[in-house]
């Protein structure tokens, strides 16, 4: 079955640690997106891939950093430069046209 | 800029009620409508969407929806919700489905 996978679905991370969160998808999809979703703000974009070797920041994209070498991977870490990077993380896919399609999330907790 | 508001936080109904998630949503483009649905500790699941058409979008699990462009809403509505409805909705909406706006969801809690 097509879909995304995210790892781990749990992270403890002690302060001044960068951590990495993997993205994999076997959707043939283009564009790949994270989110970071707190309690009562919805889900805010963090970066997003329209196409392989390429990325922007979205609206939060400060103490983050992405990479995409493969179209099926799309890894974010969450440096030390972040502040308050507990929270849940999602990532997403989409093929041009038609919905995202979503992760199970990555919840990642400061120790 | 486009923005998405939902007007309620928390919806609490009885099993088998009618239920209205609202939604209202700004730009000064046509844009693409989504409602997903969350479960706890869970990703995002599509419940339905509007790209263009009848405005009356039908969804998964008996949801529906509305297309209001004078209103500039988006309400999802269930005629008889069940337990397994209880979970968090959000609203988005996109410019060019390649960028999703989020509201800030609303929570669906059905009792007995």
């Amino acid at each position: 079955d097509g879909g995304i996978t995210q790892s781990p679905k749990y992270l403890f991370r002690k302060e001044g640690q960068n951590v990495t969160l993997s993205c994999e998808q076997n959707l043939n999809h283009d564009a790949m997106y994270w989110y970071r979703q707190d309690p009562g703000q919805g889900l805010r974009l963090i970066y997003y891939s329209q196409i392989v070797n390429d990325f922007q920041k979205g609206d939060i994209a400060e103490g983050y950093s992405v990479s995409r070498e493969k179209k099926e991977s799309f890894p974010l870490t969450v440096t030390s430069a972040q502040k308050n990077p507990t929270a849940f993380y999602l990532c997403a896919s989409t093929d041009r046209g038609d919905e995202q399609f979503f992760g199970p999330g990555t919840r990642l907790t400061v120790l | 800029a486009q923005s998405v508001t939902q007007l309620d936080s928390q919806v609490p109904v009885f099993e088998e009620a009618p239920v209205e998630l609202r939604c209202n949503y700004s730009s000064s483009v046509s844009v693409y409508l989504f409602w997903y649905v969350q479960y706890p500790n869970q990703g995002l699941q599509l419940l339905l969407k509007y790209l263009s058409g009848s405005t009356l979008v039908k969804g998964i699990n008996g949801f529906e929806a509305e297309f209001n462009k004078s209103q500039t809403s988006f309400h999802l509505r269930k005629p008889s919700v069940h337990i397994s409805d209880t979970a968090e909705y959000f609203c988005a909406v996109s410019p060019n489905t390649d960028k999703l706006i989020f509201g800030t969801g609303t929570r669906l809690q059905v009792f007995p």
